[in-house]
């Protein structure tokens, strides 16, 4: 069974930029979720999807983070403009649907902003 | 406000010496408890999880975990620890479909 992919593994950008990531996740699962794992902390839940829908986004900088989830698949995650605190790993999980199931999560996206 | 607290930063052991990592959590009711394992440039692994029943979960890689609702706690336990060990530890709690993770522990592995 393939697991999550994410691309770019890594990505440099300088601040006020534009960046975005992608993310597949395992086949079947209807929940995606996006996390910003800063340097020495744990993962922070950005955004969940269920199929396409949002299902929690209280922790999106909406000001300048979106992310969308087409067709219920593919997530894509954007940052724009990109600050130097946004520096962090990224990374996506997908898991089948009801609560306490297990998240499959990806390699993550490392991403500076100098 | 819902948190979940790994006291320790950074521990290290000895190969082949046995393992505790803390956590404990600050919920209303017992939530959905779970451990996640994370190597270096690695995705998070779920090493193990708690939902009810017996309070001393089974993981994968011999790590077990102990749920004590008096203490709020859910430590992480293995009897021997091996160098691949060597990773970030993180506890997480679900309640309400939501998961908050713990700041992690950083496991060094002396040989």
């Amino acid at each position: 069974e393939a697991g999550v992919a994410q691309s770019p593994r890594y990505k440099i950008i300088e601040k006020r930029q534009s960046v975005a990531f992608w993310c597949n996740p395992i086949s079947g699962h209807a929940t995606l979720y996006w996390y910003q794992q800063i340097l020495g902390q744990g993962p922070k839940l950005l955004i969940q999807f269920q199929n396409n829908g949002v299902v929690d986004d209280s922790q999106l900088p909406k000001d300048r983070f979106s992310a969308e989830r087409l067709k219920g698949v593919d997530s894509t995650l954007k940052i724009q403009p990109a600050k130097l605190e946004d520096s962090a790993v990224y990374l996506c999980a997908s898991s089948l649907e009801g609560p306490g199931t297990e998240q499959f999560f990806g390699p993550g996206t490392r991403l500076t902003v100098l | 406000a819902q948190s979940v607290t790994q006291p320790d930063i950074h521990i290290t052991v000895s190969e082949g010496a046995s393992l505790e990592l803390r956590c404990n959590y600050s919920y209303g009711a017992t939530p959905y408890l779970f451990w996640y394992v994370q190597s270096p440039g690695q995705g998070l692994q779920l090493l193990l999880k708690y939902f009810s029943g017996d309070t001393l979960v089974q993981g994968i890689k011999g790590f077990e975990a102990e749920f004590k609702r008096s203490q709020s706690s859910f430590n992480l336990r293995k009897p021997s620890v091996h160098w691949s060990d060597a990773a970030e530890y993180f506890c997480a709690v679900e309640r309400a479909s939501k998961i908050i993770f713990g700041s992690g522990t950083r496991l060094s592995i002396r040989p």
